[in-house]
């Protein structure tokens, strides 16, 4: 198992409501990275976040958006929640070396939005 | 744009037989490539990896074998056994904006009978 968590676990909210899902990074890495899997799909990247400031965007619009705090543990926020927003929501974290990095990820936030 | 296409959708295989997975990706650009085993309601795992400068890789059972000319990586799984069953995802990395994102293939239910 990694070192990465994740909470909740589990998460059912309505529609146009806000969400806000944490995630621990691994011991050591300074790098965390959140994906939006949909059932049956592989993971989507959302966005990445590196010191504290978003430093790269997948194709999401504004309404999701991120914290990333001096112990490199981060948030996502999803704003004006619709249906199919419904997915399992799972964060990376890594160390960046200049190189290509690996990811390594947490359990995951199942959300349903009813 | 990015992509990465990932054949079969499912695979089922006897225990002790062979099993392969084959991806493409779009953006020559990519330099890392990682795969990962998922199981059901479980956090995806790195497997294993591959760089660019690299044409094959081999941890036990497990191998993969990279092409850059015609941008097609594989996952080789020798020795079957009934605990490999899971839903495999390959990933590349492009370099875009100096960040690191993973793009995923859509997954390979695997299937191993006893």
């Amino acid at each position: 198992e990694t070192g990465v968590t994740q909470s909740p676990t589990h998460l059912i909210k309505t529609r146009g409501q806000q969400v806000t899902l944490r995630c621990s990074s691994q011991s050591g890495h300074n790098t965390v990275s959140w994906y939006q899997q949909a059932l049956g799909q592989g993971p989507q990247f959302i966005f990445q976040y590196y010191r504290e400031e978003e430093n790269g965007r997948g194709n999401f619009p504004p309404r999701f958006s991120g914290l990333q705090f001096p112990n490199y543990s981060s948030e996502l926020n999803v704003n004006a929640l619709e249906l199919d927003d419904s997915a399992l929501y799972l964060c990376a974290s890594s160390l960046r070396t200049g190189i290509q990095e690996t990811q390594y990820f947490g359990p995951g936030t199942r959300l349903l939005v009813l | 744009g990015e992509n990465v296409e990932q054949h079969p959708s499912t695979l089922s295989v006897q225990e002790g037989d062979s099993a392969v997975i084959k991806c493409t990706y779009s953006d020559s650009a990519s330099n890392y490539f990682p795969w990962y085993k998922q199981e059901l309601g479980k956090r995806p795992q790195l497997i294993i990896d591959i760089r660019s400068n690299v044409g094959e890789k081999k941890d036990q059972r497990i191998a993969v074998t990279l092409n850059k000319t015609a941008k097609h990586f594989s996952l080789h799984i020798t020795e079957t056994q009934p605990e490999d069953s899971a839903v495999y995802f390959c990933a590349a990395t492009p370099i875009s904006g100096g960040y690191n994102k993973l793009i995923f293939g859509a997954g390979t239910r695997l299937a191993v009978h006893p």
